[in-house]
């Protein structure tokens, strides 16, 4: 069964620019996160989806990031502009659903850079 | 949501077992606790889970107080590939349902 996606895998950019960061989750799961994990902590929940739906961003910073789940498979999280404090690793995760016992499967995480 | 205590770090012997402390005397009735760990530069990955009883997979088990205030994730034999950030997290059944609160987890080094 392959895992969930993302890519790319690094990315530098100034401070100000724009970046964006791509997810496909695994195939049926209908609930897909989007977790910001600064160096030495543990990830938190930015975004959380169930189908094409958002269910919770009350974490996530809506004057510069924003996410879309189209077709209710694929997700983009997208930051504009960016700041030097969004340095991080993103991370994508997908669950069958919002059950409580439902694991997520985490992908490898995008490493964002911002000079 | 309600909060875990881990210690920062712990060390371990290869092939001995780790036992993984974890206090959350907030818990309430529904909160499930949930283990998960992240090897280094890779995303999480599910350990295990439990709400009362003690429970049992291939990669671990998992101890819960009687009175559910703490829980101890036992690794029974060490390995060098079990190095890793090792997470305990409250879930509640809650209106978000599956949503997952990390804190800051125990860095578990293995010893060979």
């Amino acid at each position: 069964e392959a895992g969930v996606a993302q890519s790319p895998r690094y990315k530098i950019i100034e401070k100000r620019q724009s970046v964006a960061f791509w997810c496909n989750p695994i195939s049926g799961h209908a609930t897909l996160y989007w977790y910001q994990q600064i160096l030495g902590q543990g990830p938190k929940l930015l975004i959380q989806f169930q189908n094409n739906g958002v269910v919770d961003d009350s974490q996530l910073p809506k004057d510069r990031f924003s996410a879309e789940r189209l077709k209710g498979v694929d997700s983009t999280l997208k930051i504009q502009p960016a700041k030097l404090e969004d340095s991080a690793v993103y991370l994508c995760a997908s669950s069958l659903d919002r059950g409580d016992y439902n694991e997520q499967f985490f992908g490898p995480g995008t490493r964002l850079t911002v000079l | 949501d309600a909060k875990t205590t881990q210690p920062n770090s712990m060390e371990s012997n290869e092939e001995e077992p780790v036992h993984l402390p974890c206090n959350h005397s907030t818990i309430s009735g529904t909160d499930y606790i949930h283990w998960y760990r992240q090897l280094p530069s890779q995303g999480p990955e599910y350990v295990i889970h439990g709400l009362t009883s003690n429970v049992n997979n291939r990669m671990a088990s998992l101890a819960i107080a009687e009175d559910r205030k703490s829980s101890t994730l036992i690794l029974h034999r060490a390995t060098l590939r079990d190095a890793a950030v090792y997470y305990c997290i409250l879930r509640d059944v809650g209106e978000y349902g599956n949503k997952l609160v990390f804190g800051a987890g125990t860095i578990l080094r293995v010893k060979s």
